[in-house]
């Protein structure tokens, strides 16, 4: 069984980086398939950050390529996002998740359970 | 970029009803939509993908349809542990991917 489980700071800082590791287990990442990183502000909907895939292909969501740097440990069975410059406006729920990519579509199939990351001074 | 446009945005109901939910999209994407349920405090759980099949373990009550811009999920009968806020989700470039703006699901 897949599972993927999410290690956050807490709490980061007006201008500082939020950084959030996602463990997978029951998979290992260099096997394949594309993992990616989704967002949810409280009250509000989802949001796709980007897609990484085993060999270090990334992907990220135009509105936010800017600040986003995303990375794969595959001696840990981890990755990892980085958002740089933070504002209120990113505090939400940070999801990890398997991507199945296949003929044509593209769709998490697997999540973690998600971590709450506030951004507040 | 391709909007994806959810509706109703909220809809009450009661157990035993039938149900359906809508997604349109601004372009054709054929059949590459996808469904997810996700309940207050929970991660977003599949439920349909590729426009209408479904995912192992997800109950048979729930189907989808459609094709090109127009899309829909019905829930056949609902029952108390359906209600919840429910997302269409396509990916015309991938791997990135692209959410509608959610259903919520209410008790009448």
């Amino acid at each position: 069984q897949v599972q993927l489980q999410e290690s956050g700071p807490g709490l980061v800082k007006p201008s500082e980086t939020l950084s959030v590791t996602c463990t997978v287990s029951g998979y290992s990442i260099s096997s394949g398939y594309f993992w990616g990183w989704i967002r949810q502000p409280p009250g509000k909907g989802l949001e796709w950050i980007g897609s990484i895939y085993h060999g270090g292909t990334t992907y990220y969501n135009p509105s936010l390529k800017s600040r986003v740097t995303m990375s794969v440990d595959t001696s840990k069975n981890q990755f990892s996002l980085m958002l740089r410059s933070v504002t209120a406006a990113d505090t939400a729920v940070y999801y990890c998740a398997r991507l199945n990519c296949t003929g044509g579509s593209c769709y998490p199939d697997y999540w973690g359970q998600g971590t709450l990351v506030p951004v507040s001074s | 970029d391709i909007q994806m446009t959810q509706s109703p945005s909220s809809l009450s109901a009661s157990v035993g009803d039938r149900v359906i939910i809508t997604c349109r999209t601004s372009q054709n994407i054929d059949n590459f939509l996808n469904w997810y349920q996700q309940k207050s405090g929970k991660a977003p759980k599949l439920l349909i993908y590729a426009a209408s099949s479904l995912q192992s373990g997800v109950p048979s009550r729930f189907s989808g349809s459609g094709s090109g811009t127009h899309f829909t999920l019905t829930i056949s009968s609902l029952q108390p542990e359906d209600f919840a806020v429910y997302y269409c989700q396509q990916s015309s470039s991938i791997p990135s991917i692209t959410f509608g703006q959610g259903t919520r699901l209410e008790i009448k």
